[in-house]
């Protein structure tokens, strides 16, 4: 079973870039990356969902190498506001193929200082 | 906007009581989740359902039951509940099958089995 891997915590100041790592070894052809955005007493919120390369929206950009075994979110210019848990999510084939899982890392708790 | 509800915030039991955690969206998508969310183990998937009356159990099955009449509503159901059951829970839903990564959730239901 593949396992996904991130920091425990980061720390950060307003207006810089922060970069956020996820390890995921296993996995397979049909899987996507997502990552999620967590604050205190809230479910997670979903923030960006890439399959290879490179994506981009409002909020983050998402980085993919070639053979995928990794990702790395990046949040630019963060804010105080960003100070949230950060969680990558592999879905492993789950659908098509009954009895695989969805694997989240363990979350990552990055905390935006002035 | 997707709203994902869950019935309660706080919960509080006493061991061997039968327990019923109710999640309901109103999006009408196909996938529901239910997750548990420990300190130090991030989400663990408890079971989904991909469609009415389907289910599938996800890492961590043992001691939890679930049912889906409604496309809308899914229930989580502790059929002895226990301490280490003790908990965050968080429901979840996405749009169909290759949209099972965008996951949204609800606001969660801290349970405390006394």
């Amino acid at each position: 079973l593949a396992k996904t891997t991130q920091p425990i915590s980061m720390d950060s100041y307003e207006g810089q870039e922060v970069n956020i790592t996820c390890s995921h070894n296993n996995i397979a052809t049909n899987d996507y990356i997502t990552w999620y955005q967590q604050f205190p007493s809230q479910g997670p919120r979903f923030i960006i969902q890439g399959y290879k390369t490179k994506v981009t929206n409002e909020v983050a950009s998402l980085f993919i190498p070639a053979d995928r075994k990794s990702s790395t979110l990046s949040l630019p210019r963060v804010s105080l506001s960003d100070t949230a848990v950060y969680y990558c999510l592999v879905a492993l084939d789950m659908i098509y193929n009954q009895g695989g899982k969805l694997i989240f890392g363990q979350g990552t708790e990055l905390s935006v200082k002035p | 906007d997707v709203k994902v509800t869950q019935s309660s915030r706080y919960l509080v039991k006493r061991t061997g009581e039968k327990v019923f955690l109710e999640c309901v969206q109103d999006m009408d998508h196909e996938n529901m989740f239910w997750y548990r969310q420990d300190p130090g183990l991030g989400l663990r998937l408890i079971y989904f359902s991909y469609d009415v009356k389907m289910k599938e159990k996800g890492d961590i099955p043992e001691g939890y039951s679930v049912s889906r009449e409604k496309k809308e509503r899914f229930s989580l159901i502790l059929e002895s509940a226990s301490t280490n059951q003790t908990s965050m829970y968080l429901c979840a839903s996405s749009l169909g099958d290759r949209d099972i990564s965008e996951q949204y959730f609800g606001p969660g239901t801290r349970l405390t089995v006394t």
